[in-house]
């Protein structure tokens, strides 16, 4: 157990849905990242939160959108589903190394599959 | 902008054998540098970073990764390949500034026969 739960474990949904995948950090973490794990595009960076403040954006489409709540908790959001966002898609969360650098180490959560039929 | 190759998709290797997973990275400034493995069903985990200092990294499970700044790699290798090495290898590369989001390559598959 790396301490980064992700729910659902797995998802199946039509097209045109939107769905909610949540995450919880390791304890003491402040960081939330997303990424999308998918056969042809390998892991994609989608989003990063830092103590409730947006702080960098990847790949993410407009309809895609997360949030991080005061618990630091984060959701991603996920609308007008088409059949290419099936995928695993994993949170991950870090501490911030405290200065101005350091390795960002990530740990990541066990994904939640999303099938979009 | 950053980013990372992984040379070849899949890595077929015997028990007993040595691992070599290749990884270039492309970077304006000197990065950080990790790999990660996935097994079956699971989340990320970390196998080893570079920051600063030796070039030769040790990590988890007798993976090592030497940094390469002349040949911009960072290749993982194990000298003995075990059964339980199966899995799919990660190379990320990150920015030196606080909290920089890693950017991955395709990764790697590693079969192990025995």
């Amino acid at each position: 157990d790396s301490g980064v739960t992700q729910t659902p474990k797995h998802l199946i949904t039509a097209t045109g849905q939107r769905v909610t995948l949540r995450c919880s950090p390791r304890s003491g973490d402040l960081s939330v990242y997303w990424y999308q794990q998918s056969l042809d595009q390998g892991l994609q960076f989608l989003i990063q939160y830092y103590n409730g403040e947006e702080r960098a954006k990847g790949n993410i489409l407009e309809r895609f959108s997360a949030q991080q709540f005061p618990d630091l908790h984060s959701e991603l959001n996920l609308s007008s589903l088409e059949l290419g966002d099936s995928a695993l898609y994993f949170c991950a969360s870090s501490v911030v190394p405290s200065g101005g650098s350091g390795a960002n180490v990530l740990t990541f959560g066990a994904g939640s599959r999303l099938t979009v039929l | 902008a950053q980013s990372v190759t992984q040379l070849g998709s899949h890595v077929s290797v015997s028990e007993g054998a040595l691992v070599l997973l290749r990884c270039n990275y492309s970077s304006s400034v000197p990065p950080y540098l990790f790999w990660y493995v996935q097994y079956p069903n699971q989340g990320l985990q970390l196998l080893l970073k570079y920051t600063t200092g030796a070039t030769l990294v040790k990590g988890i499970n007798g993976f090592e990764a030497e940094f390469k700044k002349s040949e911009t790699s960072f290749h993982l290798t194990k000298p003995s390949a075990h059964m339980s090495d199966a899995a799919e290898y990660f190379c990320a590369v990150s920015g030196v500034k606080a909290g920089t989001a890693l950017i991955f390559g395709k990764g790697t598959t590693l079969s192990v026969s025995s």
